[in-house]
């Protein structure tokens, strides 16, 4: 059984730019998350996307967002890139939605952004 | 305030000894989550273990253990015989929802403890 393909799994980008990462969960996976790696903030959740709709969101600006097809697969886009937008972007999917039980975030290897 | 605390940045243990993990939250709902996931240098977090706040067992999964202490609001993570591929980040996080009384959930984390394995 695949598990959680990110793509890519690096690059390099300048101020200002955007980019987009992309998430394939497991299969017959509805739910997928993102979160934010960084060394000072350690682990930071982005978005929880559900049935194609953004069911939860993170504290952070506009400039993130990201959007789910009926595949379940999801992207994220990063819109005019910080220096400080440079992290592991982490993306999880689950069966269900994480409200109650055992039900368990599965995570890819992640996409490692650098912002120069 | 933070609502995982992991006390320990960096932990050494011998191959084939044990070692705890400490992880403490904080958290007035009732029923809530705890977790466990391992993050070796490639990057990926694999889960390890689960814990309910219902659940009156501690949780086993082969050589992991997590010793549920609910009063003192405790989740250490027990490994047992460790092994050279041990060594990783190793991250406690709870289920909470993201506003009080909200349908909406999210993984907390704590800031993770980096466990080497000695030869």
């Amino acid at each position: 059984k695949a598990g959680v393909t990110q793509t890519p799994r690096y690059l390099i980008k300048t101020r200002g730019q955007q980019v987009t990462l992309s998430c394939s969960p497991i299969s017959g996976h509805r739910s997928v998350s993102w979160y934010q790696q960084t060394p000072g903030q350690g682990l930071q959740f982005l978005f929880e996307y559900f049935s194609e709709t953004q069911r939860n969101k993170g504290n952070f600006p506009g400039r993130f967002s990201g959007r789910q097809f009926s595949n379940s697969r999801s992207e994220m886009n990063v819109s005019t890139l910080e220096l400080g937008d440079s992290a592991l972007y982490l993306c999880a999917s689950s069966l269900d939605r994480l409200s109650s039980g055992a039900n368990v975030l599965t995570f890819g290897a992640g996409s490692r952004l650098t912002v120069l | 305030a933070q609502k995982i605390t992991q006390t320990q940045p960096g932990m050494f243990v011998q191959e084939k000894e044990a070692v705890t993990l400490d992880c403490t939250y904080d958290t007035s709902d009732q029923s809530y989550g705890l977790f466990w996931y391992k993050q070796p240098s490639s990057g990926e977090m694999i889960f390890l273990i689960y814990q309910g706040s219902y659940d009156e067992q501690n949780a086993t999964e082969g050589r992991y253990s997590l010793n549920f202490q609910k009063a003192r609001k405790s989740a250490n993570l027990v490994i047992s015989a460790s092994q050279l591929g041990d060594s990783a980040m190793y991250f406690c996080a709870m289920r909470e929802a993201s506003y009080s009384g909200g349908s909406n959930y999210k993984l907390t984390f704590g800031k993770g403890t980096l466990l080497t394995v000695n030869p």
